[in-house]
């Protein structure tokens, strides 16, 4: 069976400092990759996706970007964090393909003091 | 590209009534409808999914139903009960790429 992992689970971060949150997927393989960030009371604001190795797709324009070294692993960072950026992230993956369902991971809140 | 629109934001409902949560989307081309439970916490789960070939689908309590030429669909829970309190999101997917777009949630409060 597939399992989504994402790490850490919670981070506490100054402004200004880099960020790295690593997603990693087990028991399938070439899935496509999602990041997501949820603010506080709103709803799931799509970052970045993947439908493979090095090609990354960027929803919104910010200070966060995305990287997909491996077939199964994404990684969302940022050189500088901003206030803004606190929230909780989600990574999630899907078969290759429309129409088809997608499997979220537990989330990291980070919060940007 | 596609807007998914979820009204309300907040429901509350008491124990054993029904509730109902909709969503409108703006891209004709969108033909998967899935909808998403998030406890607090964790990450959002499928609880049901529709595609643009059926009006209605039902799984136990829960029931989807969709109206393509209003670019209308609903989720309906029946008999509701503690557990079924989270926030839903609706969303929708077009054919036209492998990216789902959400609506802004709702927050269902099930009233002892």
């Amino acid at each position: 069976s597939q399992t989504i992992h994402q790490w850490p689970a919670t981070l506490v971060q100054p402004v200004g400092s880099p960020l790295s949150l690593e997603c990693t997927v087990e028991g399938t393989s070439n899935p496509n990759l999602y990041w997501y960030r949820q603010a506080a009371g709103r709803g799931l604001q799509l970052l970045f996706y993947s439908v493979g190795i090095g090609q990354i797709s960027s929803e919104v324009p910010q200070n966060l970007s995305a990287s997909r070294p491996q077939d199964r692993q994404f990684i969302l960072s940022s050189k500088k964090l901003l206030l803004s950026d606190s929230g909780f992230y989600l990574c999630a993956w899907s078969q290759a393909g429309a129409d088809n369902e997608q499997f979220f991971g537990p989330g990291t809140r980070l919060t940007v003091l | 590209g596609e807007n998914v629109e979820q009204h309300p934001s907040t429901l509350s409902v008491q124990e054993g009534d029904s509730a109902v949560i909709k969503c409108t989307y703006s891209d004709s081309a969108s033909n998967y409808f899935p909808w998403y439970k998030q406890e607090l916490g964790k990450g959002p789960q499928l609880i049901i999914d529709i595609r643009s070939n059926v009006g209605e689908k039902k799984d136990q309590r829960i029931a989807v139903t969709l109206n393509k030429t209003a670019k209308h669909f609903s989720l309906h829970i029946t008999e509701t009960q503690p557990e079924d309190s989270a926030v839903y999101f609706c969303a929708a997917q077009s054919l036209r790429d492998d990216k789902i777009i959400f609506g802004k949630g709702t927050r269902l409060h099930i009233l002892p």
